[in-house]
């Protein structure tokens, strides 16, 4: 298995665009998580969906902010306008997978997101 | 306060020391606990894995969960050039549930 893929791996932007992040999770993982870290907050949860359902999106920081799962192999993090302040690396893991666990987070290599 | 804490460092080391890096937490539903190494510009993997109160062992390293003091361990042994990375600690309720994580030490041992 390739593990979570990500794209795009780097993202430069300037303030007021639209920015759609991606993400590939493991075949056969029933749980989806957003993570983003930056050096000031850590790794920040942003929203996990149980096949393709959102679950808990209480660490979306603003309305500015959607995720969607249309289907079991494939995601999105929307942010639309962006600003600044959302740069940071975005962050894709995959849990619940039958031979690594229901606490066994694995992640993409993530997204590293610039707005200018 | 933060649910889980966790010194940032920089810990820098000489090869070969013994590393102990620890991580407090104030929920005390917390069941799993677990340690994520992360590489410069990579993504966190997960290092090692406990349920509940308890010692792990893995090779070099040692994972320990002392829940009456809500205090957790992680230590490298022989550590190696290799090991330097960001160690996260991380926790949850249960299985499926939100995991939080400290803000991660930053490891460097030198050759």
């Amino acid at each position: 298995d390739a593990g979570v893929i990500q794209s795009p791996r780097h993202e430069v932007t300037e303030m007021g665009q639209e920015v759609t992040l991606r993400c590939k999770p493991i075949s056969g993982h029933d749980y989806l998580f957003w993570y983003r870290q930056t050096m000031m907050r850590g790794l920040e949860l942003l929203i996990y969906f149980n096949n393709n359902v959102p679950i808990d999106d209480s660490g979306m920081p603003e309305d500015r902010f959607s995720a969607k799962m249309p289907n079991a192999s494939f995601s999105t993090l929307k942010i639309q306008p962006s600003e600044p302040r959302d740069s940071a690396v975005y962050f894709c893991a995959a849990a619940g997978g039958a031979s690594s666990g229901a606490n066994v987070l694995t992640f993409g290599a993530g997204s590293r997101l610039t707005v200018l | 306060q933060k649910e889980v804490e966790q010194d940032p460092g920089p810990l820098s080391v000489p090869e070969g020391a013994i590393v102990s890096l620890n991580c407090t937490y104030s929920n005390s539903a917390f069941q799993y606990f677990m340690w994520y190494r992360q590489y410069s510009r990579k993504g966190p993997e997960l290092l090692m894995y406990t349920y509940s109160s308890g010692n792990k062992e893995d090779g070099r390293f040692t994972a320990q969960v002392d829940k009456s003091s809500k205090y957790i361990s992680l230590f490298i042994r022989d550590s190696q050039p290799s090991d330097s990375a960001t160690y996260l600690c991380a926790m949850s309720v249960g299985n499926f549930n939100k995991f939080y994580f400290g803000s991660g030490t930053k490891l460097n041992v030198k050759p």
